[in-house]
């Protein structure tokens, strides 16, 4: 079956400008996360949507960060106003519910110039 | 907090010599431990996981990892090292309501002909 997707694969971008990276989870899996991974933080969680249930942002870094999952299923992870420090590679996960397994994309590489 | 320390930036190892990458962890509560691979440009592929039970747990790709509570650790080990293996390797702990994966900084692997 297919797994977790992402688009696009790589993404460049002015600083300044927002920017729209795409995620499809695995078929009915009903979690969802985000995790970044950048040379000076290493791999850290940005954000976690589970079904209908109000997503755990704990995770963001700024306000220019915001993420949806429309219909329980493809979520978008849009950042405004690119920084340069936002330049990483945006994983996303899926996983079903108590599983502890997630399941991750190939990634978006981001930079920002 | 909970963190997971993986105290080898880089480890060389020749093919066919053994390999024990380090974990240690901390974490007030019986961890969900979890090893993931990364390849060049790709993304996470667990290779195995311990939740509770034997200590022992056995993944794919030959690998296998102990769990040992008195030391907070979960080593990663592979008897026989193939040129293949040369990657990226994290571990991660699962924490929060939501699951999150609280990663180390992970450790590169290289293999020498």
């Amino acid at each position: 079956g297919a797994g977790v997707s992402q688009s696009p694969s790589n993404k460049v971008t002015e600083k300044g400008k927002d920017v729209e990276l795409r995620c499809d989870p695995i078929s009915g899996h009903t979690a969802l996360y985000w995790y970044r991974q950048s040379l000076g933080q290493g791999l850290e969680f940005l954000i976690y949507f589970q079904g209908n249930s109000a997503p755990d942002k704990s995770g963001l870094p700024s306000d220019r960060f915001s993420a949806e999952r429309t219909g329980g299923s493809v979520s978008t992870l849009t950042i405004q106003r690119t920084q340069q420090e936002d330049s990483a590679v945006y994983l996303c996960a899926s996983s079903l519910v108590g599983a502890g397994e997630q399941f991750f994309g190939p990634g978006t590489r981001l930079t920002v110039l | 907090a909970q963190s997971v320390t993986q105290p080898d930036i880089h480890i060389t190892v020749s093919e066919g010599a053994s390999l024990e990458l380090r974990c240690n962890y901390s974490y007030g509560a019986t961890p969900y431990l979890f090893w993931y691979v990364q390849s060049p440009g790709q993304g996470l592929q667990l290779l195995l996981k311990y939740f509770s039970g034997d200590t022992l747990v056995q993944g794919i790709k030959g690998f296998e990892a102990e769990f040992k509570r008195s030391q907070s650790s979960f080593n990663l080990r592979k008897p026989s090292v193939h040129w293949s293996d040369a990657a990226e390797y994290f571990c991660a702990v699962l924490r929060g309501a939501g699951n999150m994966l609280t990663f180390g900084g992970g450790t590169r692997l290289m293999v020498k002909p």
